[in-house]
């Protein structure tokens, strides 16, 4: 599995949008990129999942440039329930193996939301 | 989405003792569920895979005899938790594939074990 690396904190005012960048240079080419949040004393809420290009959804954005070493969870306009602790996983998300995919969880970035 | 459950949601217990945890997918049928430990302020760490009619699959360094896994059923997982100790206080999580196009995970709500 890739490993990834993303910043430790981040902080950011109400309102405002927040990009959250991670690397991951070692992806193999079945890697989907895969964002969770999770709150305090919660399991992780799944966000967005991608694997090139551009992914939207209604509450983000993913961004994956051509080599897909790197991707970047946009949030937009955020507000105090978006502090949490947001992790960027990559993994193997063929479909000959789904359920059987294994998550290993990087340090994470933990977000804080400033009124 | 897809739901997965976890009973209890806390516990309290006193060393020596054994603990079990259930991990439930309510609206799907799961036939791997994953268990998680997370210390506080701490990243996930997997510690065993569940595959539905067969023996888990521990990561490095757990101990399969302390931390039981029966995946019973295609909506059942539980982890027991043999002779407790303080050091073993920790958030368990439970998560389940829906077998979906992308294969996303979904995570139970977490059990918060305290071991006196």
């Amino acid at each position: 599995l890739a490993k990834t690396t993303q910043p430790i904190s981040m902080d950011s005012y109400e309102g405002q949008e927040v990009n959250i960048t991670c690397s991951h240079n070692n992806i193999a080419t079945n890697d989907y990129i895969t964002w969770y949040q999770q709150f305090p004393s919660q399991g992780p809420r799944f966000i967005i999942q991608g694997y090139k290009t551009k992914v939207t959804n209604e509450v983000a954005s993913l961004f994956i440039p051509a080599d897909r070493k790197s991707s970047t969870l946009s949030l937009p306009r955020v507000s105090l329930s978006d502090t949490a602790v947001y992790y960027c996983l990559v993994g193997d998300m063929d479909i000959s193996n789904f359920g059987n995919e294994k998550l290993t969880f990087g340090t994470g970035t933990r977000l804080t939301i400033i009124p | 989405g897809a739901v997965v459950s976890q009973h209890p949601s806390w516990v309290i217990c006193k060393s020596g003792t054994s603990v079990k945890i259930e991990c439930r997918s309510l609206d799907f049928q799961a036939t791997t569920m994953f268990w998680y430990r997370q210390f506080p302020k701490q990243s996930l760490m997997l510690m065993a895979t569940s595959n539905e009619g067969s023996k888990a699959t521990y990561e490095q360094g757990v101990e399969k005899d302390k931390f039981l896994i029966n995946h019973a059923s295609l909506t059942l997982s539980t982890l027991t938790v043999t002779s407790a100790h303080p050091e073993d206080s920790s958030f368990y999580i439970c998560s389940a594939s829906s077998g979906g196009l992308y294969n996303e995970q979904f995570f139970g709500p977490g059990t918060r074990l305290t071991v006196l």
